[in-house]
């Protein structure tokens, strides 16, 4: 079993739809999580970091984390043929990042 | 442009040459990471430097591999002998905490 599960997808919506990606993890010990976006043949971009439980919120995204399920989820409201990308999700272990695989989402006009 | 830099872009050879890449992180982080990512997989953690020292290798890091980063600035990473299963995208970041990495454009190997 991996660390770190991820839905590979396709994830295919059209424009304007409320997107929702999830991951779910197997190491309690994780306290930091991060969404990337990865355009094709491009390097990850950072776009959400939380620390522990909660919600945060950046303008279209809204990361969750729900620590006693181990499950983490990041939602894009209004999405837009712009959103579509690889989305990754990581979580810190010690002094690196562990990555899911990847959800390859295709927001379509 | 002030981001994390990668050269090469691309790179071609045949099995069992050598290889080397760069990459020039954001100049004030000091913490600089090795990832490789194949298709269809996320970035897998190969090593880790903090100013020069190299802190942490993967066990994904074989002998052929091996990384330097001189006075804390640049890094390379060389691959010798290459296999075809090394053919993946190699990608740096660099950072001041480890959570919020800032990763390059990567360098895409590809090994006939």
């Amino acid at each position: 079993q991996k660390e770190v599960e991820q839905d590979p997808g396709p994830l295919s919506v059209p424009e304007g739809a409320i997107v929702s990606l999830n991951c779910t993890y197997s190491n309690s010990a994780f306290q930091y999580f991060m969404w990337y976006r990865q355009y094709s043949r491009k390097g990850p971009e950072l776009l959400m970091y939380t620390y522990s439980s909660g919600n945060k919120e950046d303008g279209r995204f809204t990361a969750q984390v729900d620590k006693s399920s181990k499950y983490i989820s990041l939602f894009i409201r209004d999405s837009q043929p712009s959103d579509s990308a690889t989305y990754l999700c990581a979580m810190r272990d010690t002094d690196k990042l562990i990555f899911g695989t990847g959800t390859r989402l295709q927001v379509f006009p | 442009d002030t981001g994390v830099s990668q050269d090469p872009r691309h790179k071609i050879t045949k099995r069992g040459q050598n290889v080397t890449f760069r990459c020039d992180p954001i100049s004030e982080h000091n913490r600089l990471y090795w990832y490789r990512q194949t298709l269809g997989q996320g970035p897998e953690f190969l090593t880790y430097f903090q100013n020069e020292a190299q802190l942490e290798k993967s066990r994904l890091l074989s002998d052929r591999f091996s990384a330097e980063r001189p006075k804390g600035s640049f890094s390379t990473l060389e691959i010798q002998r290459t296999e075809q299963g090394d053919s993946a995208m190699y990608l740096c970041a660099s950072s001041f905490r480890v959570d919020e990495q800032f990763f390059g454009p990567g360098t895409r190997l590809t090994v006939l």
